[in-house]
């Protein structure tokens, strides 16, 4: 079953509002949690590392200020969307690894769809 | 750098094998990883190879050679369900849980 869950599946919001996606770890403790990003026919690119308990690190050309990040407890990493714009209409997908065990897989949420209207 | 190369596209017919390519450049190797990832879904964990040679999984197998750099991932018995996007990936040079994608090669499975 999934591991790590990611909502919502999807939303449609009007230019200017903020969009909150939420990434839980569902059976294990992540203190490292990955945002990506994938827009149609491109490959997922890195957005930023989230860090529990401390401020996410951000790629190169991704703005922290519109792409915030907060990752508050163990098991739970959120992106919000600021002031979203129709060119931020992507798939938005979170990722979380087992720490604990060595060279464990990357598991991914099962993304959201944004669409900005 | 962390430059990752695969085809874009591939195409091949149910019962069929083929190989997906990919070759990568990355200061500090720390394994290459593949994943299938379907339209409109997230990744799935295909494999991961850390030392040369072949890892076999079923129908998929992996292969891996470091010092040329480059990994090919083998689907033998081809269904219709095997159409996906594969990815081809490796750890950071700032950390290992941090994957960095090439772009995907996109296969499509015909009758």
């Amino acid at each position: 079953g999934a591991v790590v869950s990611q909502h919502p599946s999807w939303v449609i919001c009007k230019s200017g509002t903020s969009v909150k996606i939420e990434c839980r770890s569902l059976d294990f403790q992540a203190t490292t949690m990955f945002w990506y990003r994938q827009f149609p026919k491109q490959s997922l690119m890195l957005m930023a590392t989230s860090n529990e308990g401390s401020k996410a690190t951000y790629e190169q050309g991704v703005e922290k200020d519109k792409f915030l990040i907060n990752h508050a407890s163990l098991t739970l990493s959120t992106l919000t969307v600021t002031s979203a714009h129709p060119e931020d209409s992507s798939f938005y997908i979170c990722s979380a690894t087992r720490a604990s065990v060595g060279n464990s897989p990357l598991h991914f949420g099962n993304g959201t769809r944004l669409t900005v209207t | 750098g962390q430059n990752i190369d695969q085809p874009t596209e591939m195409t091949a017919t149910e019962g069929a094998i083929v190989q997906i390519n990919c070759t990568y450049q990355t200061s500090g190797f720390n394994g290459l990883f593949w994943y299938q990832q379907h339209a409109g879904e997230a990744p799935t964990f295909l494999s991961y190879n850390v030392l040369d040679g072949l890892e076999e999984k079923g129908r998929f197998s992996s292969f891996l050679s470091r010092s040329k750099g480059y990994s090919y991932l083998l689907l033998k018995e081809l269904q219709m369900k095997d159409s996906a996007s594969y990815l081809c990936g490796h750890p950071a040079n700032t950390g290992f849980q941090k994957l960095v994608f090439g772009t995907g090669t996109r296969l499509l499975v015909s009758p």
